[in-house]
Formats: structure tokens, C-alpha cells, sequence
């Protein structure tokens, strides 16, 4: 199973709800992302969770609260978002552990995200 | 700061020639430069990686050098095809090794 999986695949919310990302792999892959795409740019690093732990926080606002529950599986919750963060959310993973891997990271499809 | 630079947004080919795209870094040396390919409201998908050692690589129709002199890599795609149109991303490994920054990307569209 080669597949980085995301849910859900839209989102729509108002800016006082509380929603959450979810993202899964069974690669058997210790580095897990969160990047955030808006239309027309790169994705944007958010956080980096290896080996369950988070290691980067590219200084996201506290609206956005990542957490990695075990090794297959990194959410993202979000409260009081606010319209302009409406996004692509993309999930990756990359093999920590193979000395003869390109170090790719594998994307999810990503979670379309709307702020209402 | 690292910087990445693609130089174009958008480029447009007949089918059958040959794409170059041009990815330009500076402020540092990255231990390796990757690509990835981007469809519209999908994930980058990984293409291939090149090291700071190595001149060249191929795969398939897909030819990436590295001129770590010029502190630029070239990712060509030869005898294109219409469903090669696409968002190509360059990304470099962050000086800590420990996460990707990504180019603006290109995006190029081939026509039949």
C-alpha cells in the first residue's frame, strides 16, 4: 500500500466551528507533514511530526493543532478559523528509515478546505 | 534564508518537443534538489531526485542535471506529450535536512 489517504475531501465550515483533518498511511513511514496550498502557489510547510513527535512548527497560529496519535495516523484540528485560510491541506510522509530511498514524500490528495 | 526560484509560471510546447524548466536556489548548497509533478486539485506526485554529486539523472523521457556551480537544475521532459501538462514543482531539502521548501512551479500545457 503505496497511498497517502486524506478525509475529508472537502470541507466547508463557519468561523466559529471546530472541524478536523485526518490523514493516514500504512507505508510504515516516521516523518509526517501538513502543508497548506493556496490556488496559484507552492505548498507551504505547517508542521513536521517524526517518529510521533512533533519536531517543526513553521509558527502556525494555535487555530491550527496538529497530532499524530500513532505512526499511521496525523490530524489536524482546526477552531476559529478565519476565511483566508481557506486552502488545499495536504498530507505527506517520507521513509525515515531505508538509507536507499529518495527521501520523496508521499502526498495525500489533499482536503479542500472552505472558510465561511 | 534559502531561496528557490522556477523562472517560469507558464510554458507552452507543441507535443513531440522537448520541455526544459529551470529551477534557480541561492544562499546555500542543498544536499539534493527534487521534483514532483502537480495536477490540478491533486497532490505533488515525487518524479525524481538528484544529488549534490551526481551530473545527471534519467528516467524514462525525464532528464534532470544538477550544476552545483550555477546553483541551478534543468528538468527536461522529451518528445511531450499532452498529458505531460501539468504543475512541475522544484524542492529543495532545507539546510537541517528536516523538510522540503518548494518552488512557485511551472506550469506547462502541450498542445496536440
Amino acid at each position: 500500500d503505496t497511498e497517502v489517504t486524506q478525509t475529508p475531501k472537502h470541507l466547508v465550515m463557519g468561523m466559529t466551528n471546530k472541524k478536523s483533518l485526518k490523514c493516514e498511511q500504512h507505508m510504515g513511514h516516521r516523518a509526517m507533514y501538513w502543508y497548506k496550498q493556496k490556488a496559484k502557489k507552492p505548498p507551504e510547510l505547517m508542521f513536521v511530526y517524526s517518529y510521533e513527535k512533533l519536531s517543526i512548527n513553521e509558527s502556525v497560529p494555535s487555530r491550527f493543532s496538529p497530532e499524530c496519535p500513532n505512526s499511521s495516523l496525523l490530524n489536524l484540528h482546526l477552531h476559529a478559523l478565519q476565511p483566508e485560510d481557506s486552502a488545499l491541506y495536504l498530507c505527506a510522509s517520507r521513509n525515515t528509515l531505508s538509507t536507499r530511498s529518495n527521501n520523496e514524500q508521499f502526498f495525500g490528495p489533499g482536503t479542500r478546505l472552505t472558510v465561511l | 534564508s534559502q531561496k528557490i526560484e522556477q523562472n517560469s509560471e507558464a510554458l507552452n510546447i507543441q507535443e513531440g518537443k522537448t520541455a526544459t524548466l529551470t529551477c534557480n536556489y541561492t544562499n546555500y548548497s542543498p544536499a539534493y534538489l527534487q521534483w514532483y509533478r502537480q495536477d490540478p486539485g491533486r497532490g505533488p506526485v515525487f518524479l525524481l531526485l538528484i544529488r549534490e554529486n551526481e551530473k545527471e539523472k534519467r528516467k524514462e523521457r525525464l532528464k534532470v542535471t544538477f550544476d552545483t556551480t550555477l546553483k541551478q537544475s534543468l528538468f527536461h521532459i522529451t518528445a511531450s506529450q499532452p498529458a505531460d501538462s501539468a504543475t512541475y514543482l522544484c524542492a529543495l531539502v532545507n539546510q537541517a535536512g528536516t523538510a522540503l521548501i518548494f518552488g512557485k512551479g511551472t506550469t506547462l500545457s502541450v498542445s496536440s
